[in-house]
């Protein structure tokens, strides 16, 4: 199963950008990198996702190397509100939605 | 609309019981999935349903099964519970069949306590 690689943790201070990385070395052809994140006492939401090209919305944006073999959720502003678990999932074409969510970055963000 | 809605969202169980826990996904999305999320093993895919059949299973032991009925509601149940087995569950739906750029929508979780 193709897997992503994550670091544990993060730190950031508040309104400053934050970078995060994501190693999927195994990465198929027609792989989906999806990110989401969860907050503490919530469940996981989605926050963006892309195939090849760098993907923006009002969340945050997408850089995908260009042999797909990482890709790094930026968040150009990070605000206390976004202090979360964040997962980078691999969605495996014609798996349906058997997600494999990994450990995630925790990120904590400081005033 | 109505987001994912997890019913109840405690539940405290004694080992040997067994479980059932309810999730109601958005209306229109036919697509509902189970989580299992605990500190040590993070979150690990239970199982999915479209329609009403099962389409993928992830690696769990036979005692947790699953059901979605024609609304589209979805139960999960946990036989023989083992203390193990304390952790949140999660439900997410999702509208489109197989379409790999569509969003999860998840619920809050029930947080099951096995003592």
């Amino acid at each position: 199963d193709a897997k992503t690689t994550q670091p544990n943790s993060m730190e950031s201070n508040e309104e400053e950008p934050v970078h995060l990385p994501c190693n999927h070395s195994t990465i198929s052809g027609t792989d989906y990198i999806h990110w989401y994140r969860q907050l503490p006492s919530q469940g996981p939401e989605y926050v963006i996702h892309g195939l090849t090209s760098n993907v923006n919305n009002r969340m945050a944006s997408l850089a995908i190397a260009e042999d797909r073999k990482s890709s790094t959720l930026i968040l150009h502003r990070a605000t206390l509100r976004d202090a979360a678990v964040y997962y980078c999932i691999l969605v495996i074409l014609n798996s349906g939605y058997a997600l494999n969510f990994g450990k995630g970055t925790s990120l904590l963000v400081t005033p | 609309k109505a987001g994912v809605t997890q019913t109840p969202r405690y539940l405290i169980k004694t080992r040997g019981q067994q479980v059932t826990l309810s999730c109601s996904p958005i209306s229109g999305h036919r697509s509902v999935s189970w989580y299992q999320q605990t500190p040590g093993q993070g979150l690990q895919f239970l199982f999915e349903y479209f329609s009403e059949t099962q389409r993928n299973k992830g690696n769990f032991p036979g005692r947790f099964s699953g059901r979605q009925f024609s609304n589209s509601r979805s139960e999960m149940n946990v036989s023989t519970l083992e203390l193990g087995d304390s952790a949140l569950y999660l439900c997410a739906s999702s509208s489109e069949n197989r379409a790999t750029n569509e969003k999860l929508f998840f619920g809050s979780g029930t947080q099951l306590s096995v003592l």
